[in-house]
This record gives C-alpha cells, structure tokens and sequence, in this order.
C-alpha cells in the first residue's frame, strides 16, 4: 500500500482566494511526522509545515496551515490568500519513528498548483 | 536556519564516463544523509540513505555499484555515477538529518545531470 496518496495531479486557484491540497498516509507507527514542501520549477524542496503525531492542534505557519484529521489519516494543506508565486509542486511527506534519524521520509506524488491572476 | 549545498548544480557529461555529486551540511553535522532521484514531472526516488563511517543502504532496484556512495564525514556525502548513460539523466536531490533534531530534514538545492 502506498504510504503517502495526493489524488490531485493538478490544481488551479485564482489569486487571492484559498486552496486546500488533499494527503492521506498509511501507516502503523503511532510516532510519526507528516511534512508539506513547495518544490519551484527551479527544483529546490522549500519546507512548509510539520504535524506532529501526537500534535493536539493543528499546524499553521503564516498563509499555511494543516488540517489534520488523524482518525481519518489525512493530512491537507490549506494555503489561504493565494499569491502567483504560489504556483508550484507541493509534495506531501511522512516519516515514521521520528526519534531515529536513519528513518526516511515516505513522499507522494505531488499535486501542481497553478494559482490563475 | 540549517544550510545543505549540492555541488555541481548542473552538470553535462558523456555516456560512459562517471560524475561525481558533493553534498555538504554547511552548518550542522548529519549523522544521515539521504540520495534522492527525479525525473520530470514525479515524486522523489530514495535511492539510498548514507550513513557517516559504515556503508549506504540502497533501496530496492538500485544499483550500489553504480551509484557508488560513500559519507567520510559528518559533514559531506558524495553521490557517484559511474559509467553513466542517457538513462541516468535526472535530477538528484540529496537531504539531512540534523543531531538532535531527527524530525526535520533538510534538502539541498539539487544537481541536474544530463549524460549525452
């Protein structure tokens, strides 16, 4: 079974308004970490936001925040405001025993979002 | 914030001879480091996670003797391709686990190989 699904290959979002990235994860580890990156045309894995496991509340960092439904196993990403530089891959990310550094990181296949002026 | 260099960023080279990849932890020691591969369009490949001092782990599917790597220090991993050809084309990614901070993983900028 995949660890890490993004069923949306592609997505558009007119400028301004919100956009929420679909991430559902797999696994049987209770200690775990699910990670957001931005990858630019340029190729660069910019980090967006990190949900603990055990993380009672929901992440946010500035315009991103993460809407964790751990009963449910998903993990979307919701990037308020859109801006154009916004337009971008967006991987979702998960890494199991997160007390081990040797563990690596489980990726999906990425969502392209295209943010429309 | 922890910086990870690749060295080179592009690099063009002949079928059948081998490139050489750096990645360097600029700020902080890693204990791990991990070789990702992409092609155009998909998600990231791990193809082996380098460990400081012992040999690499390679995934499934991936050939260690020719993707030769090899972590001398807590600071740097190398990522060698030997005899490559057309088909190694892609875009290499390497990343780090920081000491003490096993959560978070920090990526380098990438290295565009393209074999002619």
């Amino acid at each position: 079974a995949q660890k890490i699904t993004q069923t949306q290959p592609g997505m558009f979002v007119q400028e301004k308004e919100a956009v929420t990235l679909d991430c559902t994860y797999d696994t049987s580890d209770p200690s775990y970490g699910l990670f957001w990156y931005k990858q630019p045309s340029s190729g660069e894995m910019i980090f967006l936001i990190y949900q603990g496991s055990y993380d009672q509340q929901n992440a946010t960092e500035g315009r991103y925040s993460l809407n964790f439904q751990k009963a449910r196993k998903s993990a979307n990403l919701v990037i308020s405001a859109s801006q154009l530089g916004d337009s971008a891959m967006y991987f979702c990310a998960m890494r199991e025993g997160l007390t081990n550094t040797g563990n690596q990181f489980y990726f999906g296949t990425g969502t392209s979002l295209t943010v429309i002026p | 914030g922890a910086v990870v260099s690749q060295h080179p960023s592009r690099v063009i080279c002949k079928s059948g001879t081998s490139v050489k990849i750096e990645c360097r932890s600029l700020d902080f020691q890693a204990t791990t480091m991990f070789w990702y591969r992409q092609f155009p369009k998909q998600s990231l490949m791990l193809m082996a996670t380098s460990n400081e001092g012992s040999k690499a782990t390679y995934e499934q599917g991936v050939e260690k003797d020719k993707f030769l790597i090899n972590h001398a220090s807590l600071t740097l991993s190398t990522l060698t391709v030997t005899s490559a050809h057309p088909e190694d084309s892609s875009f290499y990614i390497c990343s780090a686990s920081r000491q003490g901070k096993q959560i978070e993983q920090y990526f380098g900028p990438g290295t565009r190989l393209t074999v002619t």
